[in-house]
């Protein structure tokens, strides 16, 4: 069964601290996707990147990066030089592969990160 | 581009109603998958329905239902409402099945008294 962790329940930083939140998955499967989201206090869970299994370079978008090791099944993401609007709950997600179409989404516990300034 | 849109915003029932919410996707999206969201269980795949089809189904009661009508719309349907049924109900749409980025609404929050 697939299933997702992030340990970190909670993470409080300074603003234009770097900060990185942790993500460790389990599936079975050899073809999957991994996810990030983010979920401002608005509530809205917005899109931030997507990783296929067989896609193990590390991303840099802005402050933003990822970290994909499938050794460790870890797919961490890190923000440099925080800011205040930073602060949501992020979530790590995992797809499975079903046939040809059909995704169920696992998402892990989320973890609620404040900037503080 | 119009983001997804789920009506209504908020809604409060009593225990043994039914209740049905609507999501309309993003234009030319096909794909529609509904989440439960709450403190205790956090974000819970309810289903995927794609071109009128259930594609995918968590691991929720029969009260939880859907469907989904030819322009992509879909509703969900939950029956005999439980108090646990309290939560922030999500859907997210996609281009097409199959592991896309999905896009959320704001959600129907759900409260049962």
């Amino acid at each position: 069964a697939q299933k997702v962790t992030q340990a970190q329940t909670e993470i409080s930083v300074v603003e234009k601290e770097d900060v990185t939140l942790d993500c460790v998955y389990e599936t079975r499967d050899t073809t999957y996707y991994l996810f990030w989201y983010k979920q401002p206090p608005s509530g809205e869970l917005v899109f931030l990147i997507r990783r296929n299994s067989f896609d193990e370079q590390n991303e840099i978008s802005g402050r933003y990066s990822w970290n994909f090791q499938k050794s460790t099944s870890s797919f961490n993401f890190t923000i440099t030089a925080s800011q205040v609007v930073d602060s949501a709950v992020y979530f790590c997600a995992l797809s499975e592969a079903h046939g040809n179409y059909g995704q169920n989404f696992v998402f892990g516990p989320g973890t609620r990160l404040s900037v503080l300034p | 581009k119009a983001g997804v849109t789920q009506t209504p915003r908020y809604l409060i029932k009593t225990r043994g109603q039914q209740v049905t919410l609507s999501c309309s996707p993003i234009s030319g999206h096909r794909s529609v998958s509904w989440y439960q969201q709450t403190p205790g269980q956090g974000l819970q795949f309810l289903f995927e329905y794609f071109s009128e089809t259930q594609r995918n189904k968590g691991n929720f009661p029969g009260r939880f239902s859907g469907r989904q009508f030819s322009n992509s719309r879909s509703e969900m349907n939950v029956s005999t409402l439980e108090l646990g049924d309290s939560a922030l109900y999500l859907c997210a749409s996609s281009s097409r099945a199959g592991h896309q980025p999905q896009h959320f609404g704001d959600g129907t929050r759900l409260s049962i008294l």
